[in-house]
């Protein structure tokens, strides 16, 4: 039973560019949540999806971020434009279920601007 | 708003030792708490989930304790090895209609010297 993937896990873009990153729940698992790790920071949530549904994207930036979660497929983060502020570890999360469902995390994805 | 708070941010101790880490959380209104661990460079593991009605659960050689009304938490680890080097995440999850993310501390790094 694989755990929540992440790919690339690692990733390099110039400034200007778009950035694409994957996830692939743990089987079962429709829920799926989008943190980010600014370094020396903790993480903070951006965004969490179900199947098709955006639920809450109250941490996600108002620009240049958008997140989707197809009825097939991983879901991705997409990041257009990129800056150097957005070089981060950007973690994918997938539960169950919605309220009392422990979170798994996948290995995240490194993101370097140039 | 939930503020979650670990102290101390690093800490170090000689194998064998046992250990206490806290948390500290603004607002009780929880469902639930996790600890996690993060290796340097990986994503994070899940170690402990506590609900809101529990007082505390187990896992091997770890112990984590909730105080909800005066917002605490904190991880126990029982005769420290090595391979416990790592950084420990607390976060919460806030009763919100629709919310589902987690609240997480900036971490506390600990260091088991052999």
């Amino acid at each position: 039973n694989a755990g929540v993937m992440q790919n690339p896990r690692h990733l390099v873009r110039r400034r200007g560019q778009e950035a694409r990153l994957r996830c692939s729940p743990m089987k079962g698992h429709s829920h799926v949540y989008w943190y980010r790790q600014l370094p020396e920071e903790g993480l903070k949530f951006m965004v969490y999806l179900q199947k098709e549904n955006i639920i809450d994207e109250s941490g996600m930036p108002k620009e240049r971020f958008s997140a989707e979660f197809p009825k097939e497929g991983p879901s991705i983060l997409r990041i257009q434009q990129v800056v150097r502020g957005d070089s981060a570890a950007y973690f994918c999360a997938s539960s169950l279920g919605r309220v009392y469902n422990e979170q798994f995390f996948g290995p995240g994805t490194r993101l370097t601007v140039l | 708003k939930q503020e979650v708070t670990q102290i101390p941010a690093a800490l170090s101790v000689p194998e064998g030792e046992n250990l206490v880490l806290n948390c500290s959380f603004t607002d009780s209104a929880i469902y639930n708490l996790q600890w996690f661990r993060q290796d340097p460079g990986k994503g994070l593991t899940s170690l402990l989930l506590i609900q809101s009605s529990q007082r505390e659960q187990t896992s091997g050689r770890l112990n984590a304790s909730l105080d909800k009304s005066s917002g605490r938490s904190t991880l126990y680890i029982a005769a420290s090895q090595p391979g416990d080097s790592a950084t420990y995440l607390c976060a919460c999850k806030r009763v919100e209609t629709g919310a589902n993310n987690l609240f997480f501390g900036t971490g506390t790094r600990l260091t088991v010297i052999p």
